[in-house]
């Protein structure tokens, strides 16, 4: 089945010990997001890509950078992870940009940093 | 401001009734849309059903319709027939069409179904 597939579904790194989490899809979709979401909360966009166009949220601390090297992967790096950074983080989908379009979302990954 | 207001934090239902939850949201913009997603505790996003703002009937899948209200800003998941299944977080967002594609959420209501 076409989907959206995250890697590793828990993830454990040390205070300030770079970090990197993966992203992939099998639907061929324009558009790929990467959300926070802390616990009890909504999720929060940080970046997008259109392709290979970066949107960047204004919010989104510089300690968090994405690479999209191709259509199907998408990868979160935070630089130097905070005991705040600890979340789930999902990856979506979109065809476009359209509104109508929903996103289809991964899994997700659990970061816990120690 | 808030522009998605989910105000019923958690909900228990009995097994096999209905369920409503609530979601209200606001924009200037006469063209968006509305969704709901179900996040089990595994984590996982999964979507349920879309509203368009132009949409002249409420949108329906299967056990799951939006009660869209446009006047009162008001798009309502009802769940009918609930099944311990449906125990999880469900969120409303909100797409403005208008050089915008952020999904934005609310706060989500943890339902929970009784056997």
């Amino acid at each position: 089945d076409a989907m959206v597939i995250q890697n590793p579904r828990y993830q454990v790194t040390q205070f300030g010990k770079p970090v990197t989490l993966s992203c992939s899809q099998t639907l061929n979709h324009n558009v790929m997001y990467w959300y926070q979401q802390k616990s009890s909360q909504a999720p929060k966009l940080l970046f997008h890509y259109y392709d290979k166009d970066f949107n960047n949220e204004a919010d989104t601390p510089d300690n968090f950078q994405s690479r999209r090297p191709n259509t199907s992967f998408c990868f979160l790096d935070i630089r130097s992870p905070g005991l705040g950074d600890a979340a789930m983080y999902l990856c979506a989908t979109s065809r476009g940009l359209a509104g109508v379009l929903e996103q289809y979302f991964g899994p997700g990954t659990r970061l816990t940093v120690t | 401001a808030q522009k998605i207001t989910q105000t019923q934090p958690g909900m228990f239902v009995q097994e096999k009734e209905a369920v409503t939850l609530d979601c209200t949201y606001d924009t200037s913009d006469p063209s968006y849309g509305l969704f709901w997603y179900k996040q089990p505790s595994s984590g996982e996003m999964i979507f349920l059903i879309y509203q368009g703002s132009y949409d002249q009937q409420n949108a329906t899948e299967g056990r799951y319709s939006l009660n869209f209200q446009k006047a009162r800003k008001s798009a309502n998941l009802v769940i009918s027939a609930s099944q311990l299944g449906d125990s999880a977080m469900y969120f409303c967002a909100m797409r403005e069409f208008v050089g915008n594609e952020k999904l934005t959420f609310g706060t989500g209501t943890r339902l929970t179904i009784i056997p």
